[in-house]
């Protein structure tokens, strides 16, 4: 029962462009969503958060948009650089201090 | 600031041996997760400490995993005896506290391969 959901393994996009990286929750209870971004052979780093009473955390080329109603978060890069190429997790919790859920992450990949 | 330090960064074994990992946590972090990734997915928490108290081990398979964190700063997680479906990265993570949606750091991984 996965309660973190990212249904798209991979993308693809040129430099300069947009990414759009989707994920989707189950759990009505999470009100704490991260992001993560993870090089090879490195631990995943933070990037960017949102808290349930906003819908929109916007830092620098990174944007996280949340809709509550549907369930489902974004992150968007603009613009998309190739030293953006990584893996990136979103990550949900319900409560403060406690464990992050993490989905299966989706590779980007900026092409120059 | 250093990061969170892990050792080894790399690890094989064969089936049914036992296996240590260690964890040095950012300096004033008393929370400390170990996580497992197996490949292909996310990280998956197995278990919490907070200083040197177990917060949720609700998750880690305690009939062969064992963890610790004495005097509430270097942990350990070891597995005995390992299993085929053990191979994966152990990660260790470090946060300042419980009471507020802090950062959580994480370490380079350990990749354990089980043979």
């Amino acid at each position: 029962d996965q309660q973190v959901k990212q249904n798209s393994p991979s993308l693809s996009v040129q430099e300069g462009r947009i990414s759009i990286l989707n994920c989707d929750y189950t759990n009505s209870m999470f009100d704490y969503f991260l992001w993560y971004k993870k090089y090879p052979a490195e631990g995943p780093t933070f990037l960017i958060s949102i808290s349930s009473i906003k819908d929109k955390n916007e830092d620098g080329r990174f944007t996280v948009f949340l809709n509550k109603s549907a369930k489902h978060l974004s992150l968007h890069i603009v613009p998309s650089q190739p030293g953006d190429s990584a893996v990136y997790f979103c990550a949900a919790s319900g409560q403060a201090g406690t464990a992050l859920i993490f989905g299966k992450g989706t590779t980007l990949s900026v092409s120059s | 600031e250093a990061g969170v330090a892990q050792s080894p960064r790399y690890k094989i074994i064969e089936k049914r041996q036992s296996v240590a990992f260690w964890c040095n946590p950012i300096s004033g972090h008393a929370t400390l997760y170990w996580y497992q990734q197996i490949l292909g997915q996310g990280p998956k928490l197995l278990i919490q400490f907070q200083n040197n108290g177990v917060v949720d081990d609700s998750q880690l398979p305690k009939d062969r995993f064992s963890a610790e964190r004495l005097k509430g700063v270097d942990s350990t997680l070891k597995i005995q005896p390992a299993k085929l479906e053990d191979s994966a990265v152990y990660l260790c993570v470090t946060s300042l506290g419980v009471l507020t949606y802090n950062e959580q750091f994480f370490g380079p991984g350990t990749r354990l391969t089980v043979l």
